[in-house]
């Protein structure tokens, strides 16, 4: 069964320094989202990317935040100056278009900020 | 904004029991509810959903059923197995857009 590659799965880094986490979508989909999940709570919203733009973002997903689709197959979130709150589960998603309305979730990447 | 509800936060069950968990929703708009399932360390797995010109989805043991007009939908699992135990997440949305889940529920399954 195709599959949302993330990597890496676990990642520490310094209060300010600058992350990119990064994810493979399955290859014929369309449309990728980036979700957050911070320990023992709900999984949030961050921003959702169609047609190499953005289509929505939350108010989480502030001018710290960036994401990208670089070469028409890896999709990156990157966070420039992180901070301690920063610290969570990113799972990256994508979607096949029109026709499915099914998610399909990565293992996600743990960011730690310290 | 758009929010979901979902009960209970915790549910401990003996293995054989049915375990139902609840979510109310309230953009009237929303016609997509997903179920997911999340084991520890892991992403969310879709286990079922539903759309809204539906009131009911089954598939083996698991169903779940959508009250449009009340905006709210449940998941029903019977035979529960220790393999079930795991955190369970409601969700809704609209068309092409994206999720917005419930708070999760924490399903034990004791043998």
């Amino acid at each position: 069964e195709p599959e949302v590659t993330q990597t890496p799965s676990h990642q520490v880094t310094q209060m300010g320094q600058e992350v990119i986490l990064r994810c493979v979508p399955i290859s014929n989909h369309l449309y990728f989202y980036w979700y957050r999940q911070i320990l023992g709570q709900k999984v949030e919203f961050l921003v959702s990317f169609y047609n190499n733009e953005i289509s929505e973002k939350s108010e989480i997903f502030d001018d710290q935040f960036s994401v990208e689709r670089p070469d028409g197959s890896n999709f990156t979130l990157k966070i420039r100056s992180t901070k301690l709150e920063d610290s969570a589960m990113y799972f990256c998603a994508s979607r096949a278009g029109l026709s499915n309305y099914g998610y399909t979730f990565g293992s996600g990447t743990r960011l730690t900020v310290v | 904004g758009e929010n979901v509800e979902q009960h209970p936060s915790t549910l401990s069950v003996q293995e054989g029991d049915s375990a139902v968990i609840k979510c109310t929703y309230s953009d009237s708009a929303s016609n997509y509810f997903p179920w997911y399932k999340q084991e520890l360390g892991k992403g969310p797995q879709l286990i079922i959903d539903i759309r809204s010109n539906v009131g009911e989805k089954k598939d083996q043991r698991i169903a779940v059923t959508l009250n449009k007009t009340a905006k709210h939908f449940s998941l029903h699992i019977t035979e529960t197995q220790p393999e079930d135990s795991a955190v369970y997440f409601c969700a809704a949305s609209r068309v092409l857009d994206k999720l917005i889940f419930g708070t999760g529920t924490r399903l034990q399954v004791f043998p």
